[in-house]
């Protein structure tokens, strides 16, 4: 089972460079999000998508965007990356209903310089 | 708005001391709870949940957490830790319209690095 996976692991940019941060999870979950993880800073929700055709801001939407391209996939798009987005960032999807929990993937480790 | 306090950012302790992780939360609604552990280089995994019921609750590798609605706390505790717990700890926080709406709809508190030396 490859759960959710997350491409690439690390990536390098320079400010003003654009990129997208795919996920695909194999699990048939409806929902999918993405977070960002600083240091002394937790995990702050980027972005999510409740079910296949939907999107919503999470705590920190600005400078990214997001498409569920189907059930099985979720991108992170920023579209002129910034150093403050040097950040690791974390994929995850969930089933429908209150006893689901979150599956993460392993993560991309973004610099940009 | 909800807020999540853990009150330590790093706890050292022995092999097989006992351990405690300290959790507030701050919210005007119920709310439901969670325990996040991230090992290196991973993503987080589910430790354990208060979702209603009974306010203790536990996971498979020994842990517990009680809700205390008193004190707004969620503690995490482990009466003998073992090196392979050596991890960071995340608490985290969630209310009916943001959870029922999407179990990933959670305000995480900023993290505890467990260490657990021999």
């Amino acid at each position: 089972n490859a759960g959710v996976t997350q491409t690439p692991k690390f990536q390098v940019l320079k400010t003003g460079q654009s990129m997208t941060l795919q996920c695909a999870q194999d699990m048939n979950h409806n929902s999918m999000y993405w977070y960002r993880q600083d240091p002394g800073m937790g995990l702050r929700l980027i972005y999510y998508s409740a079910s296949e055709g939907t999107t919503d801001k999470g705590e920190v939407p600005n400078g990214y965007n997001v498409s569920r391209l189907n059930k099985r996939e979720f991108s992170l798009r920023l579209e002129s990356a910034a150093p403050s987005q040097t950040s690791v960032y974390f994929c995850a999807s969930s089933g429908t209903g209150f006893n689901e929990k979150l599956f993460f993937g392993s993560g991309t480790q973004l610099s940009v310089l | 708005a909800q807020s999540v306090t853990q009150l330590d950012s790093q706890v050292p302790v022995f092999e097989e001391a006992p351990v405690e992780l300290r959790c507030n939360y701050s919210s005007s609604v119920s709310v439901y709870l969670f325990w996040y552990v991230q090992y290196p280089n991973q993503g987080l995994q589910l430790l354990l949940k208060y979702l209603s019921g009974s306010t203790l609750v536990k996971s498979i590798n020994g842990f517990e957490a009680e809700f205390n609605k008193s004190q707004t706390s969620f503690h995490l505790r482990k009466p003998s830790v073992h090196i392979s717990d050596t991890a960071e700890y995340f608490c985290a926080v969630s209310d009916l319209k943001n959870y029922g709406g999407s179990q990933g709809n959670l305000i995480f508190g900023k993290g505890t690095k467990l260490s657990v030396k021999p």
